[in-house]
């Protein structure tokens, strides 16, 4: 299975601030991964899919870049409702895998 | 707008077996893939599988041995079982609509399994 790795695993930012998330894949991926922000209690969200493609009522804040092995997710002036986990997610082959996760807290 | 709902025991015993339905409304459930992932407590999402409309499926090798998925179209349903539980499943397990193997887009809200006696 392919393995993804985020980094970091957690991170203390401002209201504001510019935010980038780092995942890896253990092989190469081509454009095939996603992002999504999950919430406490809630299921995870949709945000990018196709490593840069925004989805249908996200924020354009959000934007995600990358390819081959190296993905990062940004925001670009970090908003009260942003502060989540996020995660990234492969769907280059089966089976799916996810990053640890990123927690994105408040400074 | 599509919504999906988990339902099942919240509660299963150590070696018995895990059920959940999931019940798809506001949209069909042909030529989608329907997948099941689950979350432990403090820990990442895990993929178990899919079933596609057209009744084929994937597991994930780490579960495969314990696992079925199935589909009953006349319901809007797609089903999960796993066999042999160990407080190891415990988990929220989460009912989720695939677009053309490209990305999970609706959720539903998740139900939380524990396995204990």
């Amino acid at each position: 299975a392919i393995q993804m790795t985020q980094s970091p695993s957690s991170l203390s930012a401002s209201v504001g601030d510019r935010v980038t998330i780092t995942c890896r894949a253990s092989q190469g991926i081509r454009n095939d991964l996603g992002w999504y922000q999950q919430k406490p209690g809630k299921a995870p969200k949709l945000l990018i899919y196709a490593a840069s493609s925004l989805q249908t009522g996200v924020p354009s804040r959000f934007s995600g870049s990358g390819s081959g092995t190296e993905f990062t997710l940004t925001i670009s002036s970090l908003q009260p409702e942003d502060f989540a986990t996020y995660y990234c997610l492969q769907n280059y082959n089966y089976p799916r895998t996810f990053g640890q996760g990123t927690k994105v807290e408040i400074k | 707008q599509v919504q999906l709902q988990e339902s099942g025991p919240g509660l299963v015993k150590p070696s018995e077996t895990l059920s959940l339905t999931c019940t798809v409304s506001g949209g069909s459930i042909r030529s989608y893939y329907w997948s099941w992932i689950r979350q432990p407590p403090g820990k990442r999402l895990e993929w178990i599988g899919f079933i596609h409309s057209g009744g084929t499926t994937n597991y994930n090798p780490s579960l495969k041995s314990r696992v079925t998925i199935s589909l009953d179209t006349s319901k809007n349903q797609f089903s999960l079982r796993l066999n042999s539980v160990t407080a190891a499943d415990t988990a929220l397990y989460y009912c989720v609509r695939e677009v053309g193997a490209t990305r999970f887009d609706y959720w539903g809200p998740g139900t939380l399994v524990t396995v204990s006696s």
